[in-house]
């Protein structure tokens, strides 16, 4: 099966800029997660849908930060306006179903750099 | 707090030696836990998952270990190659309650030299 595909891979802009990353996750899959992993450190969730509804964005800065899943299939982030700290890389994964600890499945991720 | 910590940070071995990766985590109610290898540039592939009443679990040259009452798990890497050489992510599912919640730990940055 095809796996989670992201874009862009890499994107570099300037502070206060905005940005929007896509995800497509793997076909059936109801879970779909939205990561950040700064340099080395762990992925960190910024928000979890099911389906098309948000289940988890208590880590998600809302002031400049926002996701949607619409249709319940492709999914967006977007950053407006950017700061420097926001510079990492943004991992979009999914998963089958919830509630069974399901494997999750990870794109390739888009590396933002904010200068 | 839902919590997993992973040790050593980083960790340097000759090519064909073993070595073991420790993680510890603090989650509840928990569902399974599994280990990730992450190469660099690239998004996190799961090598093994363990549920509650698993012991231990071998991928290949991987094996994991799970010791739920004192909350620890571990992955040992046998006769290592230079292909290993990633991070290594230990993650922790907390469930049920209607939807899975993943906590990441750190990872372990591990390089293998010839």
């Amino acid at each position: 099966e095809a796996g989670v595909a992201q874009s862009p891979r890499y994107k570099i802009i300037e502070k206060r800029q905005s940005v929007a990353f896509w995800c497509n996750p793997i076909s059936g899959h109801a879970t779909l997660y939205w990561y950040q992993q700064i340099l080395g450190q762990g992925p960190k969730l910024l928000i979890q849908f099911q389906n098309n509804g948000v289940v988890d964005d208590s880590q998600l800065p809302k002031d400049r930060f926002s996701a949607e899943r619409l249709k319940g299939v492709d999914s967006t982030l977007k950053i407006q306006p950017a700061k420097l700290e926001d510079s990492a890389v943004y991992l979009c994964a999914s998963s089958r179903t919830a509630g069974q600890g399901p494997e999750a499945f990870f794109g390739q991720g888009t590396r933002l750099t904010v200068v | 707090k839902n919590q997993v910590e992973q040790s050593p940070q980083s960790l340097i071995i000759l090519e064909g030696k073993n070595c073991t990766l420790q993680c510890n985590y603090t989650v509840s109610p928990f569902s399974n836990l599994r280990w990730y290898k992450q190469d660099t540039g690239r998004g996190p592939v799961s090598l093994t998952i363990m549920t509650f009443s698993e012991n231990t679990k071998s991928n290949g040259r991987y094996t994991a270990t799970l010791d739920a009452d004192t909350k620890q798990s571990s992955l040992h890497i046998t006769a290592s190659q230079l292909s290993d050489s990633a991070s290594y992510i230990c993650v922790v599912s907390a469930g049920p309650g209607g939807y899975n919640k993943l906590i990441f730990g750190a990872g372990t940055r591990l390089a293998v030299h010839p």
